[in-house]
């Protein structure tokens, strides 16, 4: 039990264009959900907490305006990337906590972007 | 200094070594302990949480926690090359409910 999918895996796109990822609780109702950024032979970056029906909590330095989430459901969330540049080109994770008290979070396989 | 410290390695260990992994933290409202395990390419599994000090095992891995030391390790016995992984540490204080990880620390086990 507890799987997290994530759709596409890897993505190519252009500058300038949007992508958007998402984000799967395949077995289970995932309270809060997390999106983190995580480049080549560095740790994870959280970059925003989601929780279902309401706004995304953003980290100091992430633009809100540029990474749009939306946590619809209790068993999907996505990750818009507007107007993307090749500074953007990441490994991007979503991770899912079903339980009142956060301590386990079961991550997505993730997505690789690639902005030309 | 840095919120989590830990060896980025890479750590190269014969198979049927023990394998011991280490992380040093500095903020004292962290609660919870966690080790995730990552293959390439691939999200962080997780193999091991606890939320007080002392140790906890699971198989052939063992978590320690010394909160007043503000130390954890990740202890494997007779590891295995599909062990081979980066190991993060991640802790987790429940007033942010948001998991601050280590930079992770590259692991081989050559057969």
């Amino acid at each position: 039990g507890a799987v997290v999918s994530q759709h596409p895996s890897w993505v190519i796109c252009k500058s300038g264009t949007s992508v958007k990822i998402e984000c799967r609780s395949l077995d289970f109702q995932a309270t809060t959900m997390f999106w983190y950024r995580q480049f080549p032979k560095q740790s994870l970056m959280l970059m925003a907490t989601s929780n279902e029906g309401s706004k995304a909590t953003y980290e100091q330095g992430v633009e809100k305006d540029k990474f749009l989430i939306n946590h619809a459901s209790l068993t999907l969330s996505t990750l818009t990337v507007t107007s993307a540049h090749p500074e953007d080109s990441s490994f991007y994770i979503c991770s899912a906590s079903r339980g009142q008290t956060q301590e386990t979070q079961y991550f997505g396989p993730g997505t690789r972007l690639l902005v030309l | 200094q840095k919120e989590v410290e830990q060896d980025p390695g890479p750590l190269s260990v014969p198979e049927g070594a023990i394998v011991s992994l280490n992380c040093t933290y500095s903020n004292s409202a962290f609660q919870y302990f966690m080790w995730y395990r990552q293959y390439s390419r691939k999200g962080p599994e997780l193999l091991m949480y606890t939320y007080s000090s002392g140790n906890k095992e699971d198989g052939r891995f063992t978590a320690q926690v010394d909160k007043s030391s503000k130390y954890i390790s990740l202890f494997i016995r007779d590891s295995q090359p599909s062990d081979s992984a980066t190991y993060l540490c991640a802790f987790m204080d429940t007033g942010r409910r948001a998991l601050t990880f280590g930079s992770g620390t590259r692991l081989q086990v050559q057969p």
